[in-house]
């Protein structure tokens, strides 16, 4: 069964500082795999897409990579802003067109 | 306009009775999706279209729900006799090229079924 998993299920951190959220598929076959930032009571805005050729993209202050070969993707956010507390989501997309979302990880920025 | 737009942004309607809800996607995109937000959940598929078809229609819960596109435009996802458990938040989104291009969200219907 094609599964995205996402870890920590949420995070906490203070203003500044740098964080890393972690994604596991197991989604196959691969075609890509797509980083989103949703707000409270918005749509998701994608971060980052990466294909099976890519390890690393960066996109501002978030850095996203991927190792097609054990599945796993991160994303790091340097230098974290209050704006930045949000869901990240992690989204595969396999045969088909077809897109596996994770359930997301939920950062609070705090002062 | 400039973004994908959804009315109505939210929805209050009775147990039992019927919902329209409304896509417009960016024009020229040829994939529309649906999705299906619970609160504090992930996104659930509902229905892809490509152009006015739909080639993966697997995630529609049950026969009280349908979509249609018409023009290569428009979306409607329809809703009969609305649950209790149908309240949720409905996003569409929609991209060029569904394969490598980024997938393009509006902000969402809020349905409460009470």
């Amino acid at each position: 069964k094609n599964q995205v998993e996402q870890s920590p299920q949420s995070l906490i951190i203070l203003e500044g500082k740098n964080c890393t959220l972690q994604c596991n598929y197991t989604v196959s076959p691969f075609s890509n795999l797509r980083w989103y930032k949703q707000d409270t009571g918005r749509g998701p805005v994608s971060l980052t897409i990466m294909t099976f050729s890519e390890n690393t993209k960066s996109n501002g202050r978030y850095t996203a990579t991927l190792d097609a070969d054990t599945k796993q993707s991160s994303l790091h956010i340097t230098a974290s802003q209050l704006s930045d507390s949000a869901s990240y989501i992690c989204v595969v997309t396999g045969g088909g067109n077809k897109l596996t979302f994770g359930t997301g990880t939920q950062l609070k920025v705090e002062l | 306009g400039a973004g994908v737009s959804q009315s109505p942004s939210n929805k209050v309607t009775e147990k039992g009775k019927d919902v329209e809800l409304r896509c417009d996607p960016i024009s020229g995109h040829t994939a529309l999706y649906w999705y299906r937000q619970r609160l504090g959940q992930g996104l659930e598929f509902l229905i892809y279209f490509q152009g006015n078809s739909a080639p993966d229609k697997s995630g529609l819960p049950s026969d009280r729900f349908s979509a249609e596109r018409t023009g290569e435009s428009v979306s409607t996802l329809t809703i009969q006799r609305t649950q209790q458990e149908d309240s949720a938040v409905y996003l569409c989104a929609s991209t060029l090229l569904p394969k490598n291009s980024p997938l393009h969200f509006g902000n969402g219907t809020r349905l409460t079924v009470t």
